[in-house]
């Protein structure tokens, strides 16, 4: 199955600022997802990036706030602007490996102050 | 709005019992699939289950699935200390449509 790098793993932010996740694969992939988990809360999907094209956004989540590339097939990036301490989370890719479920990201943990 | 739903929402268990989580989920589905989230790290997927099946093993676990109840099962028999994680069902409501929806999650401990 695929192995995915997330980077950071965690960090610290001031509110206003930017923070841009990174996830490599270690296989070529068509469709790569983010997703958000709240402090306690299941997992809700972000947005799915496709190469080539934007990102496909799911309701309540809007490219000015998270921005997302996808340069190639191997590659991702999520980006949360202009935080507030709403945004404090933990952030995860996942990519498809069919009948074998997803395989996720280590998460990056999002808090903002 | 969240697909599933997960009971208990906490389970406390001593080692060597075997521990049970229900999902609920609320449209058809293609398949369903368990993932174990450990300290809110990264999930790690468990066992999926097609919607043209009812029961499936892996190991120490197994799940079943009945579409008439929109419901699925997840018993890990024999536990361990080591299983001790949250527990989330995930369905995928449509072929090709790699889109899951996840449930709300169950917190086991299992006590040495």
């Amino acid at each position: 199955s695929a192995v995915i790098s997330q980077k950071p793993s965690r960090d610290i932010c001031q509110r206003g600022t930017s923070l841009t996740i990174q996830c490599q694969v270690d296989s070529q992939v068509t469709m790569m997802f983010w997703y958000r988990q709240q402090p306690g809360q299941s997992l809700t999907l972000i947005a799915t990036a496709n190469q080539g094209s934007e990102a496909t956004y799911e309701s309540g989540f809007v490219i000015d706030k998270f921005p997302i590339s996808r340069p190639n097939l191997t590659f991702s990036t999520l980006t949360v602007s202009n935080m507030s301490p709403e945004d404090s989370s933990i952030y995860l890719c996942s990519v498809s490996q069919g009948s074998y479920g997803y395989t996720f990201g280590s998460g990056t943990r999002l808090t903002v102050v | 709005s969240q697909q599933g739903e997960e009971d208990p929402q906490a389970l406390s268990i001593q080692e060597g019992e075997n521990a049970t989580m229900n999902c609920s989920y609320k449209t058809s589905i293609n398949n369903l699939q368990w993932y174990r989230q450990n300290s809110g790290r990264g999930l790690v997927h468990l066992i999926l289950i097609r919607s043209n099946e009812r029961e499936k093993h892996s190991g120490r676990l197994r799940v079943t699935l009945d579409t008439s109840k929109k419901s699925s099962s997840l018993l890990i028999t024999a536990s361990r200390a080591a299983d001790t994680a949250s527990y989330f069902c995930a369905t995928d409501i449509r072929a090709g449509a790699n889109n899951l929806f996840f449930g709300t999650g169950t917190r086991l401990t299992v006590i040495p």
